[in-house]
């Protein structure tokens, strides 16, 4: 089946500091790949749509500002925590889905565990 | 209202019970219908996805009720394995896309 890399898997940073994050997907060309965000106990919500060399599509309530993505390449999409806080520590998680295939897959990463101090 | 909801449990079962998980959606222009698998910590993996014809796939069975708006999967004689969150996930087209709209889970913990 298809794979998607994501990493780190787990991060700790100071508040202030700036995270990146990446998704890969290694045997498949992604057009889409999509962010979420799971805290405990709750559903994934999605964060943002990427398609590779355009802007990235926000869902309501999401600060695009400060969750910066970047769809560079049709394997890599990278999410960017800008000077994260407490209230951030959170699991996200990528999916990408490849474009030659039934659009309604979707592939995850593993996840990244982002805690911040 | 939620989009999707489901009994958060946990539902805690002998194995070789069967168990029987329930999921609404409200959106009626919902497309497609999925049961997804988590782990603690891990990532979502896709389980089956639901027809209103059924869908059976060795000890699971899904089922959808497109008047209804209701989704439900059943697991036969559970194994201890089977242990984890369980995700009802509907598809969306919205603002140009197909979106993954997820539960936020039901638990379910097998016992010896």
């Amino acid at each position: 089946g298809a794979v998607v890399s994501q990493h780190p898997s787990w991060v700790i940073c100071k508040s202030g500091t700036s995270v990146k994050i990446e998704c890969r997907s290694l045997d498949f060309q992604a057009t889409t790949m999509f962010w979420y965000r799971q805290f405990p106990k709750q559903s994934l919500m999605l964060m943002a749509t990427s398609n590779e060399g355009s802007k990235a599509t926000y869902e309501q309530g999401v600060e695009k500002d400060k969750f910066l993505i970047n769809h560079a390449s049709l394997t890599l999409s990278t999410l960017t925590v800008t000077s994260a806080h407490p209230e951030d520590s959170s699991f996200y998680i990528c999916s990408a889905r490849p474009g030659d295939r039934a659009k309604n897959i979707q592939y995850f990463g593993a996840g990244t565990r982002l805690s911040v101090l | 209202r939620k989009e999707v909801e489901q009994d958060p449990g946990p539902f805690n079962v002998p194995e070789g019970a069967t168990v029987a998980f329930n999921c609404t959606y409200s959106n009626s222009a919902s497309q497609s219908f999925f049961w997804y698998r988590q782990d603690c910590r891990k990532e979502p993996k896709l389980l089956m996805s639901v027809y209103s014809s059924g869908n059976e796939d060795g000890r699971f069975t899904a089922q959808l009720n497109r008047a209804s708006q209701y989704i439900s999967l059943l697991i036969r004689d559970s194994k201890l394995s089977d242990s984890a969150t369980y995700l009802c996930v509907v598809i969306l087209f919205s603002g140009g896309y197909n979106k993954l709209i997820f539960g936020a889970g039901t638990r379910l913990a097998v016992h010896p």
